[in-house]
Parts: C-alpha cells; sequence; structure tokens
C-alpha cells in the first residue's frame, strides 16, 4: 500500500497565526488526497477531497478560507489553517486515494494546539 | 445517502475471549465496507475490506468480517483478543468505483482486560 508521512506530527501555536500541515504520499502518485479533523474520542470528519492540480472540494459547513488546500504535485498536498482559534485545535488526518476498491492510506496525524 | 452505524461506543473483553465489533451500514448501491484500527495519536491502519466475492473476508492480527447483504452488516470479530488489540475501531462505506469518499462510523473503543 501507500506510505503516507505528516509534517509535523504534533505544533502549538498562538492564536491568530496560521499553520501548515503537510501531507506526502512517498511511494504512489496521488491525484486524490483527503483531509480529515478528529476531536477527542470522535470519529473522522472528512474535510476536504484535494485533487492535484485543481481547486480542493470542502465539506459543508468547512470553511475553504479558512482551511486552505494546496495539492500542487502528485507527492504533496498542503492544508493551511488560517488565523487560528482555540476551537481549531484538533488531530488533522490526510489520506490517499488509491482507486483501488475506494481504499485510502493514511498519514500517522497531525495534533495542533491554538493557546 | 449512505451511513454508517457501529452499536457500542465500547466494548470490554477479557484476553482470549472472542471480539465482536457490529456494523451496520445503510446504503442504496451495492458499497465497499472496510475495518480500520486506530491506535492512540496514530492515523488509521487498514485491518480489511469487502469490494466483491467472498462474503468472509480475512484480515490482518487475525480479525474477519463477514459481509451479510440482508442484515447490511459487516461485523468485526476476532476469536481470541490480545491486550495489544486494545484501540479505536472504524467501519467505513464507500459507494463502489472511483476515489469516493469514506463514510466513518462513530468507532467503537476495544478495551482488553488480562
Amino acid at each position: 500500500g501507500a506510505v503516507v508521512s505528516q509534517h509535523p506530527s504534533r505544533v502549538i501555536c498562538k492564536s491568530g497565526t496560521s499553520v501548515k500541515i503537510e501531507c506526502r504520499s512517498l511511494d504512489f502518485q496521488a491525484t486524490t488526497m483527503f483531509w480529515y479533523r478528529q476531536f477527542p474520542k470522535q470519529s473522522l470528519m472528512l474535510m476536504a477531497t484535494s485533487n492535484e492540480g485543481s481547486k480542493a472540494t470542502y465539506e459543508q459547513g468547512v470553511e475553504k478560507d479558512k482551511f486552505l488546500i494546496n495539492h500542487a504535485s502528485l507527492t504533496l498536498s498542503t492544508l493551511t489553517v488560517t488565523s487560528a482559534h482555540p476551537e481549531d485545535s484538533s488531530f488533522y488526518i490526510c489520506s490517499v486515494g488509491t482507486g483501488w476498491n475506494n481504499e485510502q492510506f493514511f498519514g500517522p496525524g497531525t495534533r495542533l494546539t491554538v493557546l | 445517502a449512505q451511513s454508517v452505524t457501529q452499536l457500542g461506543s465500547h466494548v470490554s473483553v477479557s484476553e482470549g475471549a472472542l471480539v465482536l465489533l457490529r456494523c451496520n451500514y445503510s446504503s442504496s448501491v451495492p458499497p465497499y465496507l472496510f475495518w480500520y484500527v486506530q491506535y492512540p495519536n496514530q492515523g488509521l491502519q487498514l485491518l480489511l475490506k469487502y469490494t466483491t466475492g467472498a462474503t468472509l473476508v480475512k484480515g490482518i492480527n487475525g480479525f474477519e468480517a463477514e459481509f451479510k447483504k440482508s442484515e447490511t452488516s459487516f461485523h468485526l470479530t476476532k476469536p481470541s483478543a490480545h491486550m495489544s488489540d486494545a484501540a479505536e475501531y472504524f467501519c467505513a462505506v464507500s459507494p463502489s468505483g472511483g476515489y469516493n469518499k469514506l463514510i466513518f462510523g462513530a468507532g467503537t473503543r476495544l478495551a482488553v482486560h488480562p
């Protein structure tokens, strides 16, 4: 399967700053990536579908201007949380879509804490 | 619209006992079905998946699941629990074909006691 990495694994920032999270597909050309957020003891909530070379498709209720997604290459998608606030604190997980029966391979996640 | 229901947010078993985690789905078309496991502060790892063919699917770490169309279920089982099985388990459904989304259930936290 695809090997997916995320950087950083943890980040703490001050309220009002922007944070960029990288998601890399190490051994698979990922035309489609997904971004999820997960609150403590809850399930994964899909935020957006990221397609290489085109604009991301955001789920209903997700602010596209707050969560900027860039998927400029087949190996890298980035999620930028702009003007972060404490309520943005969460666990952010990316995944690579393989097209193999809709199977997705997940990154290890990024824990964002906004003070 | 597709949805997934996992019955029981917490399941506790003794080491060596049977593990049964329940998953029911709703879908207007034959879906693909998945079970993922998540250890604390980590991403998700695929345990097994059903696409087509044999309805009893075997996965990693001794887990298996059976697709029952008549019951719209995809329950996860393991004959004998290990301490290392303690984790969060997610059932997910996706419509067949293409890079479709995964719809996750709420998750079941499995605790294994000695």
